[in-house]
Parts: C-alpha cells; sequence; structure tokens
C-alpha cells in the first residue's frame, strides 16, 4: 500500500540517451512535484502539477520535461542526458500541508 | 523568495547525548516550518512541523522543535539521541497556500556512534 511509488529505484544510462522516470500516487492528492537531491544532498524543487496542470516550474533545462496525463501520475522525461544530470530525484505529492516523498529515484549518467 | 540555512555540516554525537540542529529560515511573511529526515537508503520522512499555535512542537521519535519567531529560527532538539537516529535532516519552509512549495535546507549529517 505505498503512499508514492517511483519507479524505476534505480537508473545507469550513458550520456546523450532519453530517460523517464514514473511516479504513482494513491493518496488521492491534487498536487504532486519532483524534487532533485545532488551529490551535496541539497534538495530542491523542479516542478509541481496541480491537478494535471503545471503550477511551478523552477529554472531547469528544457530537456526536462514533465507529463501529466492523470491527477496520480506526475512522470518527468530527460532528454539528451548529461553528466549533471545525476542525483537523485523525489517525487513527492500533497494535500494542504504535508508532503508524501516517494523512495527516489537514483539516475547516474555515465 | 524563502531562504533556509543549516548551520551544521555534519555533526557526530555519542548515544545519549543530547542533540540540537540550527536553522533559519528568511522570509518577510508568514511561514509554515518542516523538519524531515532521511535514514540512509531511505525516503524522507516528517518528523514535525509548525503552523500557528505553540511555538514548541513534538513529533516522532522524541523529537521536538522551537519556532522563535524574533530570530526567524525553527531548531531541532532531542535530550538523548540513539544510535538509530543517525540519518540526514533537513529543514524546509513552506509559504503555505495551495500552491505548495517546500524550501530546502541543505541538511545536516547526523552521525550516532554506539
Amino acid at each position: 500500500d505505498t503512499a508514492v511509488s517511483q519507479t524505476p529505484k534505480y537508473l545507469v544510462t550513458q550520456m546523450g540517451n532519453d530517460k523517464s522516470i514514473k511516479c504513482e500516487q494513491n493518496l488521492g492528492h491534487d498536487t504532486m512535484y519532483w524534487y532533485k537531491q545532488d551529490s551535496k544532498k541539497f534538495l530542491k524543487i523542479m516542478f509541481s502539477y496541480n491537478n494535471k496542470e503545471l503550477i511551478i516550474n523552477e529554472t531547469v533545462p528544457n530537456r526536462f520535461s514533465p507529463k501529466s496525463p492523470d491527477k496520480a501520475h506526475l512522470n518527468l522525461h530527460i532528454n539528451s542526458l548529461e553528466l549533471g544530470d545525476s542525483a537523485v530525484y523525489f517525487c513527492a505529492s500533497s494535500l494542504g500541508d504535508r508532503a508524501f516523498f516517494g523512495q527516489g529515484t537514483r539516475l547516474t549518467v555515465v | 523568495a524563502q531562504s533556509v540555512s543549516q548551520h551544521n555540516h555534519h555533526v557526530i554525537l555519542s548515544e545519549a547525548a543530547s542533540l540540537e540542529l540550527g536553522c533559519n529560515y528568511s522570509y518577510g511573511g508568514t511561514v509554515n516550518l518542516f523538519w524531515y529526515v532521511q535514514y540512509p537508503g531511505q525516503h524522507l520522512q516528517l518528523l514535525l512541523k509548525y503552523f500557528s499555535g505553540d511555538p514548541l512542537v513534538k513529533g516522532i521519535k522524541g523529537f521536538e522543535a522551537e519556532f522563535i519567531k524574533s530570530k526567524f529560527s525553527f531548531n531541532l532538539r532531542k535530550p538523548s539521541v540513539q544510535w538509530s537516529d543517525t540519518a540526514e535532516y533537513f529543514c524546509a519552509v513552506s509559504t503555505g497556500g495551495s500552491n505548495y512549495k517546500l524550501t530546502f535546507g541543505k541538511g545536516t549529517l547526523l552521525t550516532v556512534n554506539p
């Protein structure tokens, strides 16, 4: 009964490839997010969707494209991967005052 | 825009020692404050939060935090740490509203030696 689930948990890929990370929440929340945790453990928001509509789009390269087919899903597609994209990506959802986080996807670009 | 500062990058304690992790934020308006914990290999979990009311907030696992508005601080405390408290601790702030957005500090790694 995982609340926020991300797949895959680990992803190793070569530079220049295109990859996707999937996120699903079964909490009935309206808002979903993608956060990036870099090698220094610093978490920063990337995107936020509310009812499938993009709400927050921080300064993120346009190689990153979120897709929300429905309220329960927010996928992250990354084109032309670069070494600097290596990080842990966290999906989260919220309803009001509390965010629930997925386990994270560790992306390693080689 | 809001920002969050955590003063300690890495704290090393022995079991039973008392803990205080510093957190300061900058924002001129009303904020909601959080402490999250990330145990090794696990996802972020909420320890405690402050929205309004009593500035001394009690969370899970014996943690508490005190909101001092005049100092823009929200320090995390625990009277006696355990080896299982070894983790990364993140302070975060949101300005609330329907467009909920968390801004995180850089985190403090706590290592508790048995």
